[in-house]
């Protein structure tokens, strides 16, 4: 059985920093793109990150670019996002993601919330 | 940026009726275009990939077509349980997601 993980939210001031985390079980961690998709209060569904199988290929929301870093441990069955220079606007549940064969995000986690507010 | 619009914001129908759900994009997306829908409290679940394809145990009445740039997301016969917030998204340039379409019970 697949299970997708998330872990590491909470609430922090506005410019400060947050790592969020994903374990991942019942399928081949490192042999997949894996994504962090966000979805603020009452919004629809945003994109994030994507990081590739090895972790050579990188790719961010224009929004996050600069400020938040997608990284995996495949050894660990993890993914990483370390975000800093937090904004308001990025107050919202972010959920892990796998990305299958067709660039659908097939497995989800159950999501993690971040609140930034002062 | 693929901007993905979806109409109806909201579609109110009844248990049995037939749903259609439209996602047009602002480009050409060709055939990779995703539909998910999602329960309060829930992850999305994928539903149909590459505008037609259904996902593994997703029921058939669940349906999608179009290409290009329109895109429709068909239940032929709504249960209960298919009352929920749908999203399309494409993955042609880059990934964006549609703004949502909520199927409410009438």
């Amino acid at each position: 059985e697949v299970q997708v993980v998330e872990s590491g939210g909470g609430f922090v001031q506005p410019g400060g920093s947050l790592r969020l985390s994903c374990a991942v079980s019942g399928f081949a961690f490192g042999s997949y793109w894996m994504s962090w998709v966000r979805q603020a209060p009452g919004k629809g569904l945003e994109w994030v990150a994507n990081i590739k199988q090895e972790g050579s290929e990188k790719y961010y929301v224009d929004s996050v670019k600069g400020r938040f870093t997608i990284s995996r441990d495949n050894a660990k069955s993890s993914l990483s996002l370390q975000m800093n220079s937090l904004r308001a606007e990025d107050t919202a549940v972010y959920y892990c993601a796998r990305v299958s064969s067709t660039w659908c995000f097939d497995y989800w986690g159950q999501g993690t919330l971040v609140t930034v507010s002062s | 940026e693929i901007v993905l619009t979806q109409s109806p914001a909201t579609l109110s129908l009844s248990p049995g009726e037939r749903a259609t759900l439209s996602c047009r994009a602002s480009q050409s997306v060709s055939s990779y275009l995703a539909w998910y829908q999602q329960k309060p409290g829930q992850a999305p679940r994928l539903l149909i990939y590459d505008a037609s394809n259904r996902a593994t145990g997703i029921p058939a009445r669940f349906s999608g077509s179009g290409s290009g740039t329109d895109f429709t997301l068909t239940i032929s016969s709504l249960e209960p349980e298919d009352f929920a917030v749908y999203y399309c998204q494409q993955r042609s340039n880059r990934i964006t997601f549609g703004q949502g379409t909520r199927l409410e019970i009438k």
